[in-house]
């Protein structure tokens, strides 16, 4: 089956721009989180959707915002960008559910690379 | 809240030598633990997963790693790397008390091996 779909997969932006990138995830899957990744910081969480409602959130400034949609796409969006947003964004999606089936991890995204200038 | 820790920034190896990369987590409860992968130019993908059960685990491409619930940690071995294992390595956990709450990434360890 299709893996994660993230959407564009390189994009630059000049400061005080938003941006919105999407994310469709593996058939069947009902969680999407959203990385930041920049070197030397590692994955830095910045949410999770869940049946349209958001779960989880990190700690990033509500300029960053998402949402997820009846059929499980997800979109993030970043607003009044800043040089310090230029990062790799991952999206995964896992089943979500209240399970310990080994089947509930995370499937990545090839990620969106944002450049800001 | 959660955290992992990973030992080491960079690991540089020849190929042949024996690997261990740390990971230990702050918890109390039960948790998932994972090992992800990145190749250069290529997206993050599982190494190996713990559940429950044995504590030591087999992944892809002859990696394992143990837990040890003492000492809250998750270490991941190969005894003898090639070259193409270059990649960056992630550890992370998930709450299995509360699937609520989302994974946590240890910051990386990167593995250069060298031909």
């Amino acid at each position: 089956k299709a893996g994660v779909t993230q959407t564009p997969r390189y994009l630059i932006k000049t400061r005080g721009q938003q941006v919105t990138l999407s994310c469709s995830p593996i058939s069947g899957h009902r969680s999407v989180s959203w990385y930041q990744q920049t070197p030397g910081q590692g994955l830095q969480f910045l949410f999770e959707y869940f049946s349209e409602t958001q779960r989880n959130k990190g700690n990033f400034p509500g300029r960053f915002s998402g949402r997820q949609f009846s059929n499980s796409r997800s979109e993030m969006n970043v607003s009044t960008l800043e040089l310090g947003d230029s990062a790799l964004y991952l999206c995964a999606s896992s089943l979500g559910g209240r399970t310990s089936s080994g089947a509930n991890v995370l499937t990545f995204g090839a990620g969106s690379r944002l450049t800001v200038l | 809240a959660q955290s992992v820790s990973q030992h080491n920034h960079h690991v540089i190896l020849s190929e042949a030598a024996s690997l261990e990369l740390g990971c230990n987590y702050s918890y109390g409860g039960t948790v998932n633990l994972f090992w992800y992968v990145q190749y250069p130019g290529q997206h993050l993908q599982l190494l190996l997963k713990y559940f429950s059960g044995d504590p030591l685990v087999k992944g892809i491409k002859g990696f394992e790693a143990e837990f040890i619930k003492s000492k809250f940690s998750f270490n991941l071995r190969k005894p003898s790397v090639q070259w193409s294992d270059t990649a960056e390595y992630f550890c992370a956990v998930r709450s299995r008390d509360n699937y609520g709450q989302n994974f946590v990434f240890g910051p990386g360890t990167r593995l250069s091996v060298l031909p």
